[in-house]
């Protein structure tokens, strides 16, 4: 089983459509969650830290259960500049500073 | 959060020859890097720890004596692809830790192997 699993995607949605990812991980002692969003040919970038609480920035709501192991990325009223593949991200069984990518769900939003 | 710089962002050699690539830590002191390795529409694989000022820390399954890490500041790390084969040919991403467990990326080196 892969530590990080991911929506195999693609999704192609439309403008303003809402949309969500699920990610799910095997290491129950994982302490840190991302979100990086990472376009063609680009290297990562951070969207998001995921906390128990969940968090939202902006249209973007990212939600944590540590029963279920289980982690989400939901867009809200997507825009065509949210095109790009989504990697949900967990540091490493036994290392704080480790991560280990999913293999990324890409999402392309249609005019 | 921290800016990181590679250079080259692309490179194309010959089999055989070695590549070198520079990670650079811009505006923060970084006692760790990671090196990650991409290949097309596959995700990030780390591939080794760099600690400055001793060995690099290498995932199972990669050579470290193919791939060979120094990390002689706190802002340079360098990884160099001896005796680079086609099938080397990937995409190249350096890490920085910031002061959480959140990491900045560098833009990445593209190397093909011909």
């Amino acid at each position: 089983r892969k530590e990080v699993e991911q929506d195999p995607g693609p999704f192609n949605v439309p403008e303003g459509a809402t949309v969500a990812f699920n990610c799910t991980y095997s290491n129950s002692a994982s302490q840190s969650f991302f979100w990086y969003r990472q376009d063609c040919r680009k290297e990562p970038k951070l969207l998001m830290s995921v906390y128990s609480s969940g968090n939202e920035d902006g249209r973007f709501t990212a939600q944590l259960n540590r029963a279920s192991q289980y982690i989400s990325l939901l867009i809200r009223d997507s825009k065509l500049s949210d095109s790009a593949t989504y990697l949900c991200v967990v540091n490493r069984r036994g290392s704080a500073r480790q991560l280990t990518f999913g293999s990324g769900t890409q999402l392309t939003v249609l005019p | 959060g921290a800016v990181v710089s590679q250079h080259p962002s692309w490179v194309i050699c010959k089999s055989g020859t070695s590549v070198k690539i520079e990670c650079r830590s811009l505006d923060f002191q970084a006692t760790t890097m990671f090196w990650y390795r991409q290949f097309p529409k596959q995700s990030l694989m780390l591939m080794a720890t760099s600690n400055e000022g001793s060995k690099a820390t290498y995932e199972q399954g990669v050579e470290k004596d193919k791939f060979l890490i120094n990390h002689a500041s706190l802002t340079l790390s360098t990884l160099t692809v001896t005796s680079a084969h086609p099938e080397d040919s990937s995409f190249y991403i350096c890490s920085v830790g910031g002061h959480t467990d959140t990491q900045y990326f560098g833009p990445g080196t593209r190397l093909t192997v011909l």
